[in-house]
């Protein structure tokens, strides 16, 4: 699976969007882009992924590039309760198994 | 969404102990469940995939001997830390995806484990 670079830490305010970056130049055309996050001290939660095209749902938007070797998470009005680390790990589903791979991921502050 | 719990959610045990962490897939059938240890300001890092009816498969450098784990069912697996020393402690981790509706890894909340 392809290589994920990602800021280490970031702050944003509270009520305003957090745009995350990720960096994946090594990507393959059947990886996907997942993104997940986790708050201090539980398990991991599924935000979002995507292929080629922008995906958006209930929690973020996510935005991939044209030519797939970056993309950007978006969480449109942050809350504190959005702080976390934030992880994005490209991967490929036909293996069909689950497994992930974590980077270090990026410390997301959002701050009052 | 599909839900993956562990139990127990922290443990204390003495140096030379075992403890056995449960992981279960709560409304889903999981052929494949994967376990994960976090140290502390670090990110999670792979241990094993834990196979349904199989032999579990080990990341390069964990010791299968010492963490041993079991998938008997397709909703429990099962990751057993043999002579437990105190750089054992850590947040253990699984996760298991819903082979009927796709690819997501639905975690758990984790087990914290320290050694005394």
């Amino acid at each position: 699976d392809a290589k994920t670079t990602q800021p280490p830490s970031m702050d944003c305010a509270e009520g305003r969007a957090a745009n995350l970056p990720c960096n994946h130049s090594t990507i393959s055309g059947n990886e996907y882009v997942y993104w997940y996050r986790q708050i201090h001290s539980q398990g991991p939660q599924y935000i979002i992924h995507g292929l080629k095209n922008n995906e958006t749902n209930e929690m973020a938007s996510l935005i991939i590039t044209e030519d797939r070797k970056s993309s950007t998470l978006i969480l449109p009005h942050a809350t504190l309760r959005d702080t976390a680390v934030y992880y994005c790990i490209v991967r490929v589903d036909a293996s069909n198994t689950g497994k992930l791979i974590f980077g270090q991921g990026t410390t997301l502050q959002v701050k009052p | 969404g599909a839900v993956v719990s562990q139990h127990p959610s922290w443990v204390i045990c003495k140096s030379g102990t075992s403890v056995k962490i449960e992981c279960r897939s709560l409304d889903f059938q999981a052929t494949t469940m994967f376990w994960y240890r976090q140290f502390p300001k670090q990110s999670l890092m792979l241990m094993a995939t834990s196979n349904e009816g199989s032999k579990a498969t080990y990341e390069q450098g964990v010791e299968k001997d010492k963490f041993l784990i079991n998938h008997a069912s397709l909703t429990l697996s099962t990751l057993t830390v043999t002579s437990a020393h105190p750089e054992d402690s850590s947040f253990y981790i699984c996760s298991a995806r819903d082979a009927g509706t796709g690819v997501r890894a639905f975690f758990g909340q984790g087990t914290r484990l320290t050694v005394v």
